[in-house]
């Protein structure tokens, strides 16, 4: 079946350390975002990408970081700049826009990052 | 720019109960709009969509039609049910854009049997 993957599910982290997590789909969708969730809020969209090696940032992009070094992977890094980084994140995927159905994403079962 | 609007939560329902929750939007040109539903520890699911004006998307007994006259897009259902329990979003896309989606802030629904 297709889907994304999403993985660690709960992850802890001390402060100061970098972290990844992983996105992978095999929907063959060109594009794939990343949103953060927190309790009580809508999502926020950190980083999105509609092609291979190429990305752009969304509304909250700073301390994170990103890749698109393969159309099924969106890796992205929370790193030690990051003030408030425990929070639920998901990833998503959508099939290009001149398609039927565009911009319906897709959306993993998300990860849920804790600093300790 | 863009925003969606949702009724403040959290809604608590008995069973069989009718549910409403509201959502406006602000938006230039005819966006797309979208309920998803989030169950407690997992990513959001769509629920529904509609694409244009007057259209009313339905699933598994939720009904919305996307109203533009008042820019709205609220989700009814005529008898919940304790397994509808979840938090619901709704969100716009504008036409053509493969950017993002907009998302309300969410409301958690509770049902009670």
């Amino acid at each position: 079946d297709g889907g994304i993957t999403q993985s660690p599910k709960y992850l802890f982290r001390k402060e100061g350390q970098n972290v990844t997590l992983s996105c992978e789909q095999n929907l063959n969708h060109d594009a794939m975002y990343w949103y953060r969730q927190d309790p009580g809020q809508g999502l926020r969209l950190i980083y999105y990408s509609q092609i291979v090696n190429d990305f752009q940032k969304g509304d909250i992009a700073e301390g994170y970081s990103v890749s698109r070094e393969k159309k099924e992977s969106f890796p992205l890094t929370v790193t030690s700049a990051q003030k408030n980084p425990t929070a639920f994140y998901l990833c998503a995927s959508s099939i290009p826009v001149a398609g039927p159905g565009a911009n319906v994403p897709t959306f993993g079962a998300g990860s849920r990052l804790t600093v300790l | 720019g863009d925003s969606v609007t949702q009724m403040e939560g959290p809604v608590t329902l008995s069973e069989e109960a009718f549910l409403t929750i509201n959502c406006t939007y602000t938006a230039t040109g005819y966006p797309s709009l979208f309920w998803y539903v989030q169950y407690p520890g997992e990513g959001l699911q769509l629920l529904l969509k509609a694409t244009k004006a007057d259209d009313k998307g339905s699933n598994k007994g939720f009904e919305a039609t996307y109203r533009k006259e008042t820019t709205s897009f609220h989700l009814e259902k005529g008898s919940v049910q304790v397994s509808d329990s979840a938090v619901y979003f709704c969100a716009l896309s504008p036409r053509g854009s493969a950017r993002q989606l907009t998302f309300g802030s969410g409301t958690q629904l509770t049902v009670l049997p």
